[in-house]
């Protein structure tokens, strides 16, 4: 069983491009959650999707992202005209379906660069 | 909302030596679980320990052990005959417990440990 796949795992957009990142989540698994490390910090969480559904985005900037994660294919999490400020590692973790706990598998995270 | 503090940047043990990590965390939850994660350079993040709210017995996995004093919200990790493979930045996590919806996790910033020879 593959664990949770993300890619691209570098990434490098100038100023004002879109980035994209992608996030498999392990077979079987239909929450995923979207994580952000700046330099020298600790992962803050951005949003929970299940299929198909935003369940909790309280963690995204208001401004230029957006996540989906469509009933067929990878999540995806869309920064719009990128900045310096959105340089930094974003991780995707994923669970299986709801249950009192559920451990997150987290993949081995996107690296974007702003030039 | 939960906060958690980690007040060791850095640290460091000698290899075979013991050596403990500090984490606070502020909530006013009842319910909820408590993790320690490892990031190694690789920047994987990899789930060394796990503790119920609910469970007075501190976890333990191998080397990897903790101190849970829930009254003082203290979540320490123990680690024993510290092997240079240990060496990481290790991150304390929150989570509440949301009776049937999985719940999102709120880190700590982190302790560098360097494992020395």
């Amino acid at each position: 069983n593959a664990g949770v796949m993300q890619n691209p795992r570098h990434l490098v957009r100038r100023r004002g491009q879109e980035a994209r990142l992608r996030c498999s989540p392990m077979k079987g698994h239909s929450h995923v959650y979207w994580y952000r490390q700046l330099p020298e910090e600790g992962l803050k969480f951005m949003v929970y999707l299940q299929k198909e559904n935003i369940i909790d985005e309280s963690g995204m900037p208001k401004e230029r992202f957006s996540a989906e994660f469509p009933k067929e294919g990878p999540s995806i999490l869309r920064i719009q005209q990128v900045v310096r400020g959105d340089s930094a590692a974003y991780f995707c973790a994923s669970s299986p379906q709801r249950g009192t706990y559920n451990e997150q598998f987290f993949g081995p995270g996107t690296r974007l660069t702003v030039l | 909302a939960q906060t958690v503090t980690q007040s060791q940047p850095e640290m460091s043990v000698q290899e075979a030596e013991t050596v403990t990590l500090s984490c606070t965390y502020d909530t006013s939850e009842s319910n909820y679980y408590l993790f320690w994660y490892k990031q190694p350079p690789s920047r994987q993040m990899i789930l060394v320990i796990r503790q119920e709210a609910y469970k007075q017995q501190n976890a333990t996995e191998n080397r990897f052990s903790v101190n849970f004093q829930k009254a003082a919200k203290s979540f320490s990790l123990k680690i024993s005959d510290s092997q240079l493979g240990d060496t990481a930045m290790y991150f304390c996590a929150f989570m509440k417990l949301d009776t049937g919806t999985a719940s999102k996790l709120t880190f700590g910033t982190g302790t560098r440990l360097q494992v020395t020879l």
